[in-house]
């Protein structure tokens, strides 16, 4: 959606293996974000990147890492350090600072069984 | 600990009615106060914001108002469309972190 691709759509995983989610953007933002979706829990921000080879925790990076290499790519790895890792997933993008609109992906929804 | 407190969880209204969503939040360090809407299998999208500096903010259909001295803030609906179900997230920003604080959602269904 408006420029971000997130991959896979759909993920599902056995407890204690890793998995990356992809998001890329051609917007040329220089912010983007990981935020988890859970139902009736809104949005919470796991890490977030306001420029390439930095990025921050947010308020629940416990069991996530992320890596931005690239202005156009920040992938985030669910570990198996994360207790409850069924969730939704959306990434978002902005020109930077928190008051510039958030454009997000279609989300990537990650089960595991 | 819940910074921004928004309810109803969800709502169900006639089309032509009224939709309200309201949030309260505690941090006085808010200072800009957005609200996103969520298509299933989408991601939210900025709908209309407001700053404390003012009261109202209308969009189209879409208005915010705001009361400052009661730390809450509404999301007004007129004349409801089937279109309009969704979810919404309130939002504020601001405080030690300065970072995006969203409410829970609600999901309005408006029946035809």
């Amino acid at each position: 959606d408006g420029g971000i691709t997130q991959s896979p759509k759909y993920l599902f995983r056995k407890e204690g293996q890793n998995v990356t989610l992809s998001c890329e953007q051609n917007l040329n933002h220089d912010a983007m974000y990981w935020y988890r979706q859970d139902p009736g829990q809104g949005l919470r921000l796991i890490y977030y990147s306001q420029i390439v080879n930095d990025f921050q925790k947010g308020d629940i990076a416990e069991g996530y890492s992320v890596s931005r290499e690239k202005k156009e790519s920040f992938p985030l790895t669910v570990t198996s350090a994360q207790k409850n890792p069924t969730a939704f997933y959306l990434c978002a993008t902005n020109l930077g600072g928190w008051t510039n609109v958030l454009t997000f992906g279609a989300g990537s929804r990650l089960t595991v069984l | 600990q819940q910074q921004v407190k928004q309810s109803p969880q969800s709502l169900i209204v006639q089309k032509g009615g009224i939709s309200i969503i309201n949030c309260a939040y505690e941090n006085t360090a808010f200072d800009y106060f957005p609200w996103y809407q969520q298509f299933p299998g989408k991601g939210p999208a900025l709908l209309i914001a407001i700053r404390p500096d003012v009261s109202e903010k209308k969009e189209g259909r879409f208005t915010i108002s705001f009361n400052k001295s009661a730390k809450q803030f509404s999301l007004h609906i007129m004349d409801s469309q089937p279109g309009d179900s969704a979810t919404y997230f309130c939002a504020a920003l601001g405080g030690s972190n300065y970072k995006l604080t969203f409410g829970k959602g609600t999901l309005l269904t408006v029946n035809p």
